[in-house]
């Protein structure tokens, strides 16, 4: 059963960088896109992009100057990194998986979905 | 991006109602709409994909509707685990967005 962990610094100073990685277990990483998602305290779920196991990436608009992720597939690792930090940017940070699901109807069509997540690792931006 | 709205941003229902939940997307995004569960201090289950498929192990009294812009999420018959935020999110395009979420409390 595939799982996984976010780790990273809990605490970052404004204007620096947060960087964050999701370890993958039971299962590869290759041949998946995987998510990062994050949530502020008491918000809703906030989408910050997707990168695949080959290294091509799709972000949201908001966040793509800031935003870079990462893959090596040697640890079964991907990464997130976001610079300029503001306390705008605290939050629970989440990974997932990105499965990939053919429905049939008339012809097969892929739908993506979020079906493993890590348990979330809370991210604090402050001096 | 396409922007995902949900209503009612909260709702408030007995054990044994029916609760519904509704998303419109900001353009049609056919039948790539996905909903997720979440309770305090977890991370989000998926719970429905592709507007109406329900994914492994959830219970029959989840089910979704709708294709193009609007969409439904149904509780037949609220169970005391269920009460709990729900978002829906749509995989249309390369760039994901998550409605803002709908907490379902114990009336």
């Amino acid at each position: 059963q595939v799982q996984l962990q976010e780790s990273g610094p809990g605490l970052v100073k404004p204007s620096e960088t947060l960087s964050l990685t999701c370890t993958v277990s039971g299962g590869s990483i290759s041949s998946y896109y995987w998510s990062w998602i994050r949530q502020p305290a008491g918000k809703g779920l906030e989408w910050i992009g997707r990168i695949f196991s080959s290294g091509s990436t799709n972000y949201k608009s908001s966040l793509k100057s800031r935003v870079t992720m990462s893959v090596d597939t040697s640890k079964n690792q991907f990464s997130l990194k976001l610079v300029s930090v503001t306390a705008a940017d605290t939050a629970v940070y989440y990974c997932a998986r990105v499965a990939i699901t053919m429905v049939w109807g008339g012809f097969a069509l892929p739908f993506y979905t979020m079906d493993v997540w890590g348990q979330g690792t809370t991210v604090t931006v402050s001096s | 991006d396409i922007q995902m709205t949900q209503s009612p941003s909260s709702l408030s229902a007995y054990e044994g109602d029916r609760a519904t939940i509704t998303c419109r997307a900001s353009q049609n995004i056919s039948s790539y709409l996905n909903w997720y569960q979440q309770k305090p201090g977890k991370a989000p289950k998926l719970l429905i994909y592709a507007a109406s498929t329900l994914q492994s192990e959830v219970p029959s009294r989840f089910s979704g509707s709708g294709s193009g812009t609007d969409f439904t999420l149904t509780i037949s018959s609220l169970q005391p685990e269920d009460f709990a935020t729900y978002y829906c999110q749509h995989s249309y395009s390369t760039l994901w967005t998550f409605g803002q979420g709908t907490k379902v409390e114990i009336k």
